[in-house]
């Protein structure tokens, strides 16, 4: 398996355009989760999807932010207008859901979109 | 909600000295603990896993134990070298029948020859 790829890997652009980053999760992987890490706050939850669904939102900035699944083999984050403050890496990861009792559950993290917003 | 405090870094170890690095969590019900490695450049990688109290997890000779009693989830190595110069992070998942997982800020490790 190619694992979870996502695109770009860079991305540089000028404030109030609009960014979009892609994910394309593992075949099979039912859940699909997009994080940001700045140094400023680490590593931060902004969406989750089940089953193409989003489940939990409560981690997105505000109204610039969204996303989309509207496969079980594709996945958008998207920036609109872009500010400076959103300039970080976007990790997509994505996870198999399987009852808790059969063990943990483990998340695979692809290689993050460095995106800088000047 | 879950939580996660790391040991802030960065911390600077001789090759083959001794590691660990300190982890506690707050979670309600019953959370499985994971340590992920970041190299330069790129994605997170899981290192190893626990899923119930006093339960090992180890791998590339790191290890960490589950300690409900006192809420920590330590990693250790005994022997470090070069390439294993990364950024590590401790995580919680679940506890209340969910998947996402919550971060420490990481920690930063060099190790120099």
């Amino acid at each position: 398996d190619a694992g979870v790829i996502q695109s770009p890997r860079h991305e540089v652009t000028e404030m109030g355009q609009e960014v979009t980053l892609r994910c394309k999760p593992i075949s099979g992987h039912d859940y699909l989760f997009w994080y940001r890490q700045t140094m400023m706050r680490g590593l931060e939850l902004l969406i989750y999807f089940n089953n193409n669904v989003p489940i939990d939102d409560s981690g997105m900035p505000e109204d610039r932010f969204s996303a989309k699944m509207p496969n079980a083999s594709f996945s958008t984050l998207k920036i609109q207008p872009s500010e400076p403050r959103d300039s970080a890496v976007y990790f997509c990861a994505s996870l198999e859901g399987a009852p808790l009792i059969s063990g943990a559950n483990v998340l695979t993290f692809g290689a993050g979109s460095r995106l800088t917003v000047l | 909600g879950n939580s996660v405090t790391q040991m802030e870094g960065p911390v600077t170890l001789s090759e083959e000295a001794f590691l660990t690095i300190n982890c506690t969590y707050t979670a309600t019900g019953y959370p499985s603990l994971f340590w992920y490695v970041q190299y330069p450049g790129e994605g997170l990688q899981l290192l190893l896993k626990a899923t119930k109290a006093d339960d090992k997890g180890s791998n590339k000779g790191f290890e960490a134990t589950y300690r409900k009693e006192t809420t920590s989830f330590h990693l250790e190595k005994g022997s470090v070298q070069v390439s294993d110069s990364a950024v590590y992070f401790c995580a919680v998942q679940g506890g209340a029948g969910s998947y996402q997982l919550t971060f420490g800020k990481g920690t930063k490790l060099s190790v120099i020859p």
